[in-house]
Order: C-alpha cells, then structure tokens, then sequence
C-alpha cells in the first residue's frame, strides 16, 4: 500500500491552524470497522511518538489541539493551533497490511 | 516506567552481519507485538519487520526479506532483530516499537505507542 503525503513542508504561525493530509492507494478500512492509520511526529533529535491511531483516536497524553479525520482513502491531520512545542517531521503509518509503510513525511516549521 | 532500550549498533562491512537487541521494561512483553523501525540519516521512516506476540508470526519490508531475522525471547523480555548480507543502504539508526496488545479476548490497537531511542548501524568499508 503506498501512503501519499503532503504538504512536504509547512510553515505555520504560532496560534494558526494546520493541516497535513495522507492518501493511501487502497482502503484501510479494517473488517472490525476501523481504518488502519496512525500518525506520528518525531520531534528533532527524538524518537517517533504516536499522536494518533485508528484515523482519529488521540493517543494518551496528546493534547486535544491535535485531531485526525477520515474521508474513504483520504486522511487528515489537524492542528487547531499551532503551538512552538509542534515543530518537528509528522509521518502517517498505514497498519492494515504487512508490509506496513510510512509516509514520506511533512516537516513542520514556526514561521 | 514503560521502556525499551535499543543496543547492538556498530560500524560493519558490506556484506557483514550484525544482532540487534531490545530490552523491554515496565510491560507485559509477552503479551505485544513488536517491531523495527529505521530512519537512514536524513531520511523519512521505514518500516522494517514485526513479530506477533508468541513469534507464530513473522513479517518483513521487501527491503531485509530474506537477509534479517526478527525473533524474541519473551523469558528475557527481549526483542531481537539478526542482520545479514548487510548493504550500505541498511545504514540507519533502528527503533524498536510496541505494537498491538493480545488478551484473550482479542485485543487492543493503540499505534506504535512506546519506542525506544534507537541504535545506529553503519554499513560502509
């Protein structure tokens, strides 16, 4: 499955919106009615951290400024409001099928 | 603490091998899927291999089929991943990651919800 991102990169304003979108060449859609998408960031100089699983499930400890939706094989990432703390290179993860695969990554940028 | 802790990266030769090891903390280890993630330096993530929670399954990226090995030992509360035929392309820094939790009663998906900090293998002459 090729999981298609963009934009490559994003600058954004402290306190402004964003958005990051991920498209996957087939549905994620699991049988048990869960799309299989997470998404990630990995800080500079840091490991990955889940953000959120399942296309919109906030992971623990997330704060609810991040947000993720589905729409068929369309899936976006939203922040409500950009904050300092947010900088870093956000990747989806497509988990329905082995081998899972990555996108290409958008690196994220305080104007 | 919940934690996994990477080690085993070191400078090989094309063609050499090397054994990566994960030492997990803090969880039921037993009781969750396991993977390798790698990053080559300045590039994006790449998904590499995972292992079910009692090692009756195993699966590879089209990359390291056939040259890495995924295993664990869940007595040791360890993950392991064997490298062969190594390539210059397999430098990277390599994560190890928790995957889905298994109960009897089915389960539970939560992402890739603990990494480690990674260990760097460097593949040149």
């Amino acid at each position: 499955i090729v999981m298609t991102q963009s934009p490559v990169s994003l600058p954004v304003t402290p306190g402004e919106p964003a958005s990051i979108s991920c498209r996957s060449s087939q549905s994620l859609l699991h049988s048990n009615g869960y799309n299989y998408l997470d998404w990630y960031l990995q800080r500079p100089g840091r490991s990955p951290q889940v953000l959120i699983y399942l296309g919109s499930n906030r992971a623990s400890g997330v704060p609810d400024r991040f947000s993720g939706s589905v729409s068929g094989t369309d899936f976006t990432l939203k922040i409500s409001r950009v904050e300092a703390e947010d900088v870093g290179v956000y990747y989806c993860l497509q988990a329905l099928q082995t081998p899972q695969t990555f996108g290409q990554g958008t690196k994220l940028e305080i104007k | 603490e919940v934690q996994l802790v990477e080690s085993g990266g070191d400078l090989v030769q094309p063609g050499g091998s090397l054994r990566l090891s994960c030492a997990a903390s803090g969880f039921t280890f037993s009781s969750y899927w396991m993977t390798w993630v790698r990053q080559a330096p300045g590039k994006g993530l790449e998904w590499v291999a995972a292992i079910r929670h009692d090692a009756s399954q195993k699966d590879y990226g089209d990359s390291v089929k056939g040259r890495f090995t995924i295993s664990r030992d869940n007595a040791k509360n360890s993950l392991y991943l064997e490298m062969n035929s190594l390539r210059v392309e397999d430098t990277a820094v390599y994560y190890c990651a928790r995957g889905r939790l298994v109960v009897a009663s089915g389960g539970r998906y939560s992402g890739l919800d603990v990494w480690g900090q990674g260990t760097t293998v460097t593949v040149s002459s």
